[in-house]
């Protein structure tokens, strides 16, 4: 069974403070993914990477970064957390080519902004 | 820009009936289809997947892909209590596209 797992089921922060989000994945697939899930707007891509030290922006990356440093491990960085910034974070991954690429998802971190 | 429909629901359906639950595309160059059901405060789960027009068959789940129609739909027989989730459709076009995700539709099914 693919595994994804991510580091914090529930996280408290504080406004202003910088956040780590950590995803590992067992599979070795190429492609992770972060997302973001908020009630009525659905699934929205934050950033993927395809590959190590790869990254592109997905719908929403603004006052988000990433960093892909090993295959296995796809971490999301909120600069300066901000209220509008708590949210259902999800992190995903696929492989490149298998079948369409179906995500397979981790436990999700549901971070607060206080 | 890439959308993926869905209506919100609830849709309620008796415990033993089919569920139908239905997706349109934007996209004509989309090429793979998937079905994931998310229980509430839980990560999606994919459940089928289906690249070529027609049916597909697991279970109690069927996958329907018309193309021409940029249509998509799910059917869940014999339903179950168990069953109640939201349903999300993701929709990927070709190569290194990711996936677009409509923002689901809620099943209930009563006892």
């Amino acid at each position: 069974d693919v595994k994804v797992t991510q580091s914090s089921r529930y996280l408290v922060k504080r406004t202003g403070e910088k956040v780590f989000l950590e995803c590992v994945q067992d599979m070795d697939h190429e492609n992770m993914f972060w997302y973001r899930q908020d009630p009525g707007l659905g699934l929205r891509l934050i950033y993927f990477s395809y590959d190590v030290k790869m990254k592109e922006k997905g719908d929403i990356p603004e006052g988000y970064s990433v960093s892909r440093e090993k295959k296995e491990r796809f971490s999301l960085i909120l600069e300066s957390a901000s209220t509008n910034q708590t949210s259902m974070y999800l992190c995903a991954s696929s492989l490149i080519g298998q079948g369409g690429g179906e995500a397979f998802f981790g436990q999700g971190t549901r971070l607060t902004v206080v | 820009q890439k959308e993926v429909e869905q209506n919100s629901g609830p849709l309620s359906v008796p415990e033993g009936a089919i569920a139908s639950l239905n997706c349109t595309y934007s996209d004509r160059g989309s090429q793979s289809f998937f079905w994931y059901r998310q229980y509430s405060g839980k990560s999606p789960e994919l459940i089928m997947f289906i690249y070529s027009n027609g049916d597909k068959e697991d279970g109690r789940f069927t996958a329907q892909l018309n193309k021409a129609s940029q249509y998509v739909s799910l059917l869940i027989r014999d339903s179950q209590p168990s069953d109640s989730a939201t349903y999300l459709c993701a929709v990927k076009g070709s190569g290194y596209s990711t996936l677009t995700f409509g923002k689901g539709t809620m099943l209930l099914v009563s006892p």
